[in-house]
């Protein structure tokens, strides 16, 4: 089963606004991370946040993070058109098998 | 501009064939990763190298699925035979550090089995 679960599964805005999705795991983490695949490419890695962390910053991105919901949430600020993409959050855990395990992702469209 | 490189970008197959697929990782990532994606079941680790040897392969199907780095700069991932099962899209990663750190991909390989 998907350790980390997207939240919605596709999400559609105009250009400018913000844009959240929401990942919630199952059992304690090492680390989360939210990796971007534009249709047809790999995935590019975008941000990682620890377990002892509650919030990063990179760019137009904002990730945080609660562990004892076991969530995260990705906010992308003033969304470009150039956004539109799937994003997948993936869990590393702390004990168990020693991978990165990828949620089913949130399908993004901006609108121009 | 370091990227990984995988070939073929794009293979139809007959079932019962062999496939092989090709990853080169970026210089000096010593931890590769073998993924496939498909609609149903989403991002799947099928194996991953550590300075060549393989270190968790127990996403793989044994019987029909190999992997391996003869080199450095060269994965491969082998389906023998292939079924239509196996069409997907398959991905390699790599990076310096391990499985738990942050990961560069590949373009992938689309796979059809028809």
């Amino acid at each position: 089963s998907q350790q980390g679960e997207e939240d919605p599964q596709a999400l559609s805005i105009q250009e400018g606004e913000n844009a959240t999705m929401n990942c919630s795991y199952k059992t304690s983490i090492n680390n989360l991370q939210w990796y971007r695949q534009n249709s047809g490419r790999g995935l590019v890695h975008l941000i990682l946040i620890r377990s002892n962390e509650r919030e990063k910053h990179s760019g137009r991105l904002r990730v945080t993070l609660d562990t004892s919901k076991k969530s995260s949430s990705l906010l992308i600020t003033a969304s470009r058109a150039a956004d539109t993409a799937s994003y997948f959050c993936a869990t590393a855990r702390d004990t168990g098998r020693r991978a990165l395990t990828f949620g089913s992702g949130t399908r993004l469209q901006v609108q121009p | 501009d370091a990227r990984v490189t995988q070939t073929p970008r794009h293979k139809v197959t007959e079932m019962g064939q062999e496939v092989t697929m090709r990853c080169q990782p970026i210089l000096g990532h010593n931890t590769v990763f073998w993924y496939r994606q498909t609609m149903m079941q989403g991002l799947e680790l099928l194996a991953y190298f550590r300075n060549r040897a393989p270190l968790d392969d127990s996403g793989m199907p044994k019987d029909r699925f190999s992997a391996e780095m003869p080199d450095a700069t060269l994965a491969t991932l082998k389906i023998q035979p292939s079924e239509p099962r196996d069409s997907a899209v398959y991905f390699c990663a790599g990076n310096a550090g391990g499985p738990l750190d942050e990961q560069y991909f590949g373009p992938g390989t689309r796979l059809t089995v028809t």
